[in-house]
């Protein structure tokens, strides 16, 4: 079973619209969980934290549920600007292990 | 930018052949990490250097080798090559001093074992 694991998807959604990913994480002593987006042919980078509060940031939203080891990215009014791969990453001591990935589509 | 170079940005090697990678990580960062990235798959945690000594490793055969300099530049080296080490190898730096999760990578190094 992977530490880390995601619907790959891909999602198409229109633009406007709201979507949602689901991340689930095995190892329950994981300290820290983030959303990282993946460009085409790019490298990763942050898009944000997630804590147990949950955290927002404009239109995205992240929730995480520790209990269920389960933690969440929700979009609103995508923009086709949205379109990447949305990694789901678990810091484990000192180092982070990610997710497949779920790979989003905007369309116009 | 984020201030992570990494070359070359593409290769193409043959199987058994070696190859190393090299990274630049960003000014004052002491902190750096390699991941490997397959066609559609998430990237997985290679090793992590801090200070020039390997301080963390993921499943990886021992061919898997790395570096840190003094500068806190970095070096992949791969032995034996495999079809399967095709990838995107990336090169993630960060300060050692506060692990807040924000790596910041490279573009990385494409790599094409035939």
């Amino acid at each position: 079973r992977k530490e880390v694991e995601q619907d790959p998807g891909p999602f198409n959604v229109p633009e406007g619209a709201t979507v949602a990913f689901n991340c689930t994480y095995s190892n329950s002593a994981s300290q820290s969980f983030f959303w990282y987006r993946q460009d085409c042919r790019k490298e990763p980078k942050l898009l944000m934290s997630v804590y147990s509060s949950g955290n927002e940031d404009g239109r995205f939203t992240a929730q995480l549920n520790r209990a269920s080891q389960y933690i969440s990215l929700l979009i609103r009014d995508s923009k086709l600007s949205d379109s990447a791969t949305y990694l789901c990453v678990v810091r484990n001591t000192d180092k982070l292990i990610f997710g497949t990935g779920t790979r989003l589509q905007v369309f116009p | 930018e984020t201030g992570v170079t990494q070359s070359p940005t593409h290769l193409i090697k043959t199987r058994g052949q070696q190859v190393t990678l090299r990274c630049s990580s960003q000014s004052g960062h002491n902190t750096v990490s390699w991941y490997q990235q397959a066609l559609g798959q998430g990237p997985q945690f290679i090793f992590q250097y801090y200070r020039e000594e390997e301080n963390g490793r993921g499943n990886f055969p021992p061919r898997f080798s790395g570096l840190q300099f003094p500068n806190y530049s970095s070096e992949l080296n791969v032995n034996a090559l495999e079809l399967d080490d095709s990838a995107l190898y990336l090169c993630a730096s960060r300060s050692g001093t506060e692990n807040t999760g924000e790596l910041f990578f490279g573009e990385g190094s494409r790599l094409t074992v035939l």
